[in-house]
């Protein structure tokens, strides 16, 4: 069956523009994860969502950072006012439930120039 | 302050031997962990995983051992192959889940035929 899909696969823009990465998750997972790896980082922690339930946002690192996942299945990151420092790889994740294996995309490669 | 840490960012091994990877965590409240393999251009896939109530788990080539009183966890490859080149990636979560996974900066593998 189909894995986790993002989109776009790479994104170049300029500071201070607004950017939206896709995320597609496995069919009938409830459950999804935003992470993202910066440059000799290991994954970091963004925010997650679980059925209709509030999402755990802890880990988005400012309020230009915000998701939402519309009808329990595809989810958006949005980033404002990109800054030269949110260049990183954004990977989502999706799994059955929220304490089973995560599922992960191939990731969004973001460049801010 | 990392709260998983792996040390080595390279290894190289031949093919036939035994690969260790090494992974220390600080956070005693970690409970699950995880290890996650990740090839150039594609995200993190599920390798095996541990909880805390146990001290090994195998799977085919794949061992993980906790070692809880020295907070340390590690993954032997054996026998190693050229295939399993890949960066490796310890993960652990506080809620007894595999929800939020907390990462390491991974360890890049590479097994010489």
């Amino acid at each position: 069956g189909a894995g986790v899909s993002q989109s776009p696969s790479n994104k170049v823009t300029e500071k201070g523009k607004d950017v939206e990465l896709r995320c597609d998750p496995i069919s009938g997972h409830t459950a999804l994860y935003w992470y993202r790896q910066s440059l000799g980082q290991g994954l970091e922690f963004l925010i997650y969502f679980q059925g209709n339930s509030a999402p755990d946002k802890s880990g988005l690192p400012s309020d230009r950072f915000s998701a939402e996942r519309t009808g329990g299945s595809v989810s958006t990151l949005t980033i404002q006012r990109t800054q030269q420092e949110d260049s990183a790889v954004y990977l989502c994740a999706s799994s059955w439930d929220r304490s089973e294996t995560q599922y992960f995309g191939p990731g969004t490669r973001l460049l801010v120039l | 302050d990392q709260q998983v840490k792996q040390n080595s960012p390279s290894l190289s091994v031949q093919e036939g031997r035994i690969s260790i990877l090494n992974c220390d965590y600080t956070n005693s409240m970690f409970d699950y962990f995880l290890w996650y393999k990740k090839y150039p251009a594609e995200g993190p896939t599920f390798l095996i995983s541990i909880s805390s109530i146990k001290d090994k788990n195998e799977d085919g080539r794949f061992t993980v051992f906790l070692n809880k009183s020295a907070k340390h966890l590690s993954l032997h490859i054996v026998p190693s192959q050229p295939g399993d080149s890949a960066v490796y990636f310890c993960a652990a979560s506080p809620q007894g889940g595999s929800e939020k996974l907390v990462f390491g900066k991974g360890t890049k593998l590479t097994v010489n035929p």
